[in-house]
């Protein structure tokens, strides 16, 4: 089975922190992605990579960037975080190749609380 | 852009009723898919479909995909407690499409059955 996984289910931290995000997936998959959920807004895109070292911005990049190393590595980075980035955060995984049905596989999600 | 309208928002049924989710959109999708999400976790996929008109079917759970793939539903037999979460349905652009390898997310529907 797809295994993702998230370095941490709960996080809080103070505004102006710099948090980091991890995400870690055993399936070989080309494609990784970092989404963040809120109540009535469903899930939005903030980062999309589809190869190492390669990355696209998606809906809502802004105050955000990522970063991969490794293929099964995908790290979203909060440069600054601030109160309005309090949300929950989910990482996806799925295999280029199958693109154009694009399964994803998603971790447990880190839900982030910035005071 | 390409937006799905997922309906209804909410949905509170009792044990055994039946129920029918839709998502529908203006844009053809090339595949469309159904997740399902448990309170504190990612969510997870239930179904992918991929041809005009197609139905499939998961125990109590059927799928079907529009004749253009535009729109999808989900319809729920005899709802049981265990069915309780948030369904939500994501469309996947063939390749060409400027969203190619990403997934647009419907706003998802919160299922909750009473016993």
């Amino acid at each position: 089975d797809v295994k993702v996984t998230q370095s941490s289910r709960y996080l809080v931290k103070r505004t102006g922190e710099k948090v980091f995000l991890e995400c870690v997936q055993d399936m070989d998959h080309e494609n990784m992605f970092w989404y963040r959920q809120d109540p009535g807004l469903g899930l939005r895109l903030i980062y999309f990579s589809y190869d190492v070292k390669m990355k696209e911005k998606g809906d809502i990049p802004e105050g955000y960037s990522v970063s991969r190393e490794k293929k099964e590595r995908f790290s979203l980075i909060l440069e600054s975080a601030s109160t309005n980035q309090t949300s929950m955060y989910l990482c996806a995984s799925s295999f280029w190749a199958s693109s154009r049905y694009n399964e994803q596989f998603f971790g447990p999600g880190t839900r982030l609380t910035v005071l | 852009t390409q937006l799905l309208e997922q309906s209804p928002q909410f949905l509170s049924i009792q044990e055994g009723e039946n129920l029918t989710v839709y998502c529908n959109s203006s844009s053809v999708f090339s595949s469309l898919q159904w997740y399902r999400q448990e309170p504190g976790e990612g969510p997870v996929l239930l179904v992918t479909v991929v041809t005009g008109g197609e139905v499939k079917k998961l125990k109590r759970l059927t799928f079907q995909f529009g004749d253009a793939r535009k729109d999808s539903s989900l319809h729920i037999t005899a709802a049981q407690p265990g069915d309780t979460g948030l369904y939500l349905c994501a469309g996947a652009e063939g390749p060409g499409g400027t969203s190619y390898g990403k997934l647009t997310f419907g706003q998802g529907t919160i299922l909750t059955v009473h016993p």
